[in-house]
C-alpha cells in the first residue's frame, strides 16, 4: 500500500518568506509526528497529534512554527518568518496510534533558506 | 528526559566482516528501543524493535541486536556485511510516561562497508 508522503520535496525560500509543508500519512493511522533533521541538531521530535489534536507541542522550536491536522489524515507544518536556521529535512511519520508503535516515516521536505 | 547515545559517528568495515554499532539510553522506568536505518537521499526505515520479552531482537537484512538492562544498551549487530549495508543508523528510544510516542534519537552511525 501506499506509504507516508510529503510535498513538496524540495523547497528554496527567501529569508523572511511563510512556508507551508504537507504530510499524508498512511491511511488508518491515527498518529502523525513531525521531526526535523539537521547537521548541527541531529533528528529531534517537533510535534505530534492523535487524531485532529496536538497533546504535545513541546518540540516546536519558537511561536514561527505551527502546524494542523485536519480530518485525521492530511497535515501541514507552517513556518512564518524564516530564518537561515530553519533550514533542514522535514520528517513526517505515522502509526497505528499513540505508544510504542513502529512509525513509518515519508521522505521528507529539504527546506533550503538563502 | 529520555537521551540516546551513539558512541561512534563513523564506522568503517570491510566486507563480509562482522560490524557492532553501540547506543545507550539513559534509565527509564519503561522504555522501548529502535534501530533506524537512512540511505542515501532516503527516509527513515525501521530495523528491528524492542518492546519486552526476549533481549535479543532480529530485525531485517540479517541485523540482530541485544537489550542490556543493567548496562542500559542496545547494540545493534550484524555478523556479515555487504556493500548495501552503507547507510546511516539512528538507535531510538520511547519513554513511558507524557512522552509515550514521541521518538528521541541518537546522533547516528555512518556505516561505511569497503570492498
Amino acid at each position: 500500500g501506499a506509504g507516508v508522503s510529503q510535498s513538496p520535496s524540495n523547497k528554496v525560500t527567501e529569508k523572511g518568506k511563510d512556508v507551508e509543508l504537507r504530510c499524508d500519512p498512511i491511511s488508518g493511522h491515527t498518529a502523525l509526528y513531525w521531526y526535523r533533521q539537521s547537521l548541527g541538531q541531529g533528528l529531534e521530535f517537533l510535534i505530534y497529534f492523535q487524531g485532529n489534536s496536538a497533546p504535545d507541542k513541546s518540540g516546536l522550536p519558537s511561536d514561527r512554527f505551527s502546524a494542523e491536522r485536519t480530518g485525521g489524515s492530511v497535515s501541514t507544518l507552517t513556518i512564518q518568518r524564516t530564518q537561515q536556521e530553519d533550514s533542514a529535512v522535514y520528517l513526517c511519520a505515522s502509526s497505528l496510534g499513540w505508544g510504542p508503535y513502529e512509525q513509518y516515516f515519508g521522505p521528507g521536505t529539504r527546506l533550503t533558506v538563502t | 528526559a529520555q537521551s540516546v547515545t551513539q558512541l561512534d559517528s563513523q564506522v568503517p568495515v570491510f566486507e563480509e566482516a562482522p560490524v557492532e554499532l553501540r547506543c545507550n539510553y539513559s534509565s527509564s522506568v519503561s522504555v522501548y528501543l529502535f534501530w533506524y536505518v537512512q540511505y542515501p537521499n532516503q527516509g527513515l526505515q525501521l530495523l528491528l524493535k524492542y518492546l519486552s520479552g526476549s533481549t535479543l531482537v532480529k530485525g531485517i537484512n540479517g541485523f540482530e541486536a541485544e537489550f542490556n538492562k543493567s548496562q542500559t544498551s542496545f547494540h545493534l549487530r550484524k555478523p556479515s556485511v555487504h556493500i548495501s549495508d552503507t547507510a546511516e543508523y539512528f538507535c531510538a528510544a520511547i519513554a513511558g510516561g507524557t512522552s509515550y510516542g514521541k521518538l528521541t534519537f541518537g546522533q547516528g552511525t555512518i556505516l561505511t562497508v569497503h570492498p
